[in-house]
C-alpha cells in the first residue's frame, strides 16, 4: 500500500489569492493525480502530474489556474490561483504504482474561499 | 466514452442486514475495477481491486464481483454495522495510460 499525506488539511482563503497544496507519498509511485470534489458531488479529475514534464490537464482545467509540479517520484504540488468562491472544494491527491495496481488517495484539503 | 453508474444513490438499512451495492459501466474494455469508501469530509479508502481477468475479490465482510461482459460489479457487505456508514464509490480503469472513471457513489446509512 501507499500512504499519502497532504498539507494543509484545510484553509480559508480570500478571493484573488493563491494556495499551494502539497502531496507527499511514503514510497515511489508511477502516476500521481489531482482531483476536485465539490460539496455533495463525486470526484472530478483535474490533471495527471507528470514527473519532469508538464502536467496533463482534463477538459475544463488549465495550467494558469491550476499549476502543478512533480519534481520527483514521491511529491507533487497543486496551486489554486486567483481563487474565487467557486473554487471552494475538497482537493484530493492520488497515486498508483501502475495501471494494474490499486490507486490510493490522500485525506484531502478542504478549501473555502471567501 | 466510459460512464459508470451506481444504484441506488442512497440506501438505509438496519444493523446486521446483508446488502448489495451495484455498479455498471458502459464499455466492457476495462483494465480493472476498484471499490472505495469515503467518510464525510475525508479522502477515499481503497476497499477492493478486481483485475479484468478476475470474477471476485474478498476482504473480511466485503465481497466484490465483476462481470465484465455485462458491464457490472457488485459490492456485497455482510452483517452490516453502523461503522459501515459511508459513501461507496466504484471506479473503472480503461485500457491504456488513462485515469480511473468514477461513479457518483452510493451513500449508505446503517441504523443501530
Amino acid at each position: 500500500s501507499a500512504v499519502i499525506s497532504q498539507k494543509p488539511s484545510r484553509d480559508i482563503c480570500q478571493r484573488g489569492t493563491s494556495l499551494t497544496i502539497q502531496c507527499q507519498v511514503d514510497s515511489q509511485v508511477t502516476m500521481m493525480f489531482w482531483y476536485r470534489q465539490q460539496p455533495g458531488q463525486s470526484l472530478t479529475l483535474i490533471a495527471t502530474a507528470n514527473q519532469g514534464s508538464e502536467a496533463t490537464y482534463e477538459s475544463g482545467f488549465v495550467i494558469d489556474k491550476f499549476p502543478i509540479s512533480r519534481p520527483n517520484l514521491t511529491f507533487s504540488t497543486l496551486t489554486v490561483s486567483n481563487m474565487s468562491p467557486e473554487d471552494s472544494s475538497i482537493y484530493l491527491c492520488s497515486a498508483t504504482r501502475g495501471l494494474g495496481t490499486e490507486q490510493y488517495f490522500g485525506p484531502g484539503t478542504r478549501l473555502t474561499v471567501t | 466514452k466510459q460512464e459508470v453508474t451506481q444504484i441506488p444513490a442512497a440506501l438505509s438499512v438496519p444493523e446486521g442486514e446483508n446488502l448489495v451495492l451495484n455498479c455498471s459501466f458502459t464499455d466492457s474494455a476495462i483494465y480493472n475495477l476498484q471499490w472505495f469508501r469515503q467518510d464525510p469530509g475525508k479522502g477515499l479508502t481503497s476497499l477492493l481491486l478486481i483485475q479484468s481477468s478476475q470474477r471476485e475479490q474478498t476482504s473480511g465482510r466485503l465481497n466484490a464481483s465483476l462481470d465484465k461482459s455485462s458491464g457490472r460489479s457488485t459490492l456485497y457487505i455482510a452483517a452490516s454495522q453502523p461503522g459501515d456508514s459511508a459513501t461507496y464509490l466504484c471506479a473503472v480503469r480503461p485500457p491504456g495510460n488513462t485515469p480511473l472513471v468514477f461513479g457518483k457513489g452510493t451513500r449508505l446509512s446503517v441504523i443501530a
